[in-house]
């Protein structure tokens, strides 16, 4: 089972919205991870999170993690086009140092 | 770009043939980590390298293998091809095994 879980699956917005997805997770975290992907080509590093941070801040993005509740969310800010690709939560456990495990993503679509 | 290659980028394969995949670290990354990601999954983690040393392993078979080199480039080698080992393939760099890694493009493999 992944550690991960996004929800929802899939999400479609028209430009200028914002975008919400929440991850899921099971057993204590050092750290987790967002990561965005476009049409099956590498993910890309958006933003890591900390078990001790409760948000953090990059350009358009905002992620919030509560560890209590053992989740966390990804906010996209005024969504353009170019941000329709698949996100994904990846969290670095306590128990499996250095293994990062993935949930199955969010498959954001922005509509011009 | 994340400045860490993967080659060949596409490879397709025979049922029972070997392959072997190969990374190129980012400058400065001494952790290299490898992803299997069917299609509509997430990434499944394979096997980290750090320092030359496998520092942990996921759920695969021993026919899935890897090396580091002392430059901290890697190769996954596959044995034993089966049509289920059809797969985006991974790699990904880090400073560390529990900080931010930094994604390859991928090798898809396909296996008929």
């Amino acid at each position: 089972s992944q550690q991960g879980e996004e929800d929802p699956q899939a999400l479609s917005i028209q430009e200028g919205e914002n975008a919400t997805m929440n991850c899921s997770y099971k057993t204590s975290i050092n750290n987790l991870q967002w990561y965005r992907q476009n049409s099956g080509r590498g993910l890309v590093h958006l933003i890591l999170i900390r078990s001790n941070e409760r948000e953090k801040h990059s350009g358009r993005l905002r992620v919030t993690l509560d560890t209590s509740k053992k989740s966390s969310s990804l906010l996209i800010t005024a969504s353009r086009a170019a941000d329709t690709a698949s996100y994904f939560c990846a969290t670095g456990t306590t128990d499996s140092w250095g293994k990062f495990q993935f949930g199955a993503g969010t498959q954001v679509v922005v509509t011009p | 770009e994340t400045g860490v290659t993967q080659s060949p980028t596409h490879l397709i394969k025979t049922r029972g043939q070997q392959v072997t995949l190969r990374c190129s670290s980012q400058s400065g990354h001494n952790t290299v980590s490898w992803y299997q990601q069917a299609l509509g999954q997430g990434p499944q983690f394979i096997f980290q390298y750090y320092r030359e040393e496998e520092n942990g392993r996921g759920n695969f078979p021993p026919r899935f293998s890897g090396l580091q080199f002392p430059n901290y480039s890697s190769e996954l080698n596959v044995n034993a091809l089966e049509l289920d080992d059809s797969a985006l393939y991974l790699c990904a760099s880090s400073t560390g095994p529990e900080l931010e890694a930094f994604f390859g493009q991928g090798t898809r493999l396909t296996v008929v």
